[in-house]
């Protein structure tokens, strides 16, 4: 079946450090790959997502690009703020499959 | 837009009452789903609506009834929960999969159920 590694957390940076979460996957299909960020208290929103191989999403700040050999979608940032504290789902779904498969998670708490 | 609406944000009920939680989209999306998160877990999928009818039921009791009453709106109507229900629920949308792409869903913000 469809399944997604991610690293395990939870993580702790300073402000305005590097920042890189790693999600490896596995699926039955070609995916479609997503980040989703939950803040405290509120449901997740769609961070970036790629949708083939070598593509890169990018938003506020973050990128993952799909890598299909390594079967990797790891997230990066340049430089966290502390406005970026918040729990981080790697996830993928697969055409005809409605579901979405979610990592276990990754909490990011960012200290000033 | 992108928002998914959910109401109500907030929801104490107890083990005999009967409640609904309710969520809607304007985005024309035809697939609408149930999640149920637990703290500290990834969201686990309940229920899928593609096209208004049931598509998927992911083992869920019988307590958690789904109504897809037309293409924006979705509810679940809760009857006879346990304490272990008590979680976050989140409602979701997205456009249906199409031959070569499988696209994102959007959440809601959830609402926080406590059933006593």
């Amino acid at each position: 079946g469809d399944s997604v590694t991610q690293m395990e957390g939870p993580v702790t940076l300073s402000e305005e450090a590097f920042l890189t979460i790693n999600c490896t996957y596995t699926a039955t299909g070609y995916p479609s790959l997503f980040w989703y960020v939950q803040y405290p208290g509120e449901g997740l929103q769609l961070l970036l997502k790629a949708t083939k191989a070598d593509d890169k999403g990018s938003n506020k700040g973050f990128e993952a690009t799909y890598r299909k050999e390594t079967t990797s979608f790891h997230l990066e940032k340049g430089s966290v703020q502390v406005s970026d504290s918040a729990v981080y789902f790697c996830a993928l779904s697969v055409i005809g499959n409605e579901k979405l498969t979610f990592g276990t998670g990754t909490r990011l708490t960012i200290i000033p | 837009d992108t928002e998914v609406t959910q109401t109500p944000k907030h929801l104490v009920m107890g083990m005999t009452n009967k409640k609904s939680l309710k969520c809607e989209q304007h985005m024309g999306h035809r697939a609408m789903y149930w999640y149920k998160q637990k703290a500290k877990k990834p969201p686990e999928l309940m229920f899928v609506y593609s096209y208004e009818k049931l598509s998927i039921n992911e083992s869920v009791p019988s307590r958690f009834s789904p109504e897809c009453p037309n293409s924006s709106l979705l509810n679940l109507h809760l009857h006879a929960l346990q304490p272990e229900d008590s979680a976050l629920y989140l409602c979701a949308s997205s456009q249906d999969s199409d031959r070569d792409i499988s696209y994102e869903q959007y959440f809601g913000p959830g609402t926080r159920l406590t059933v006593t």
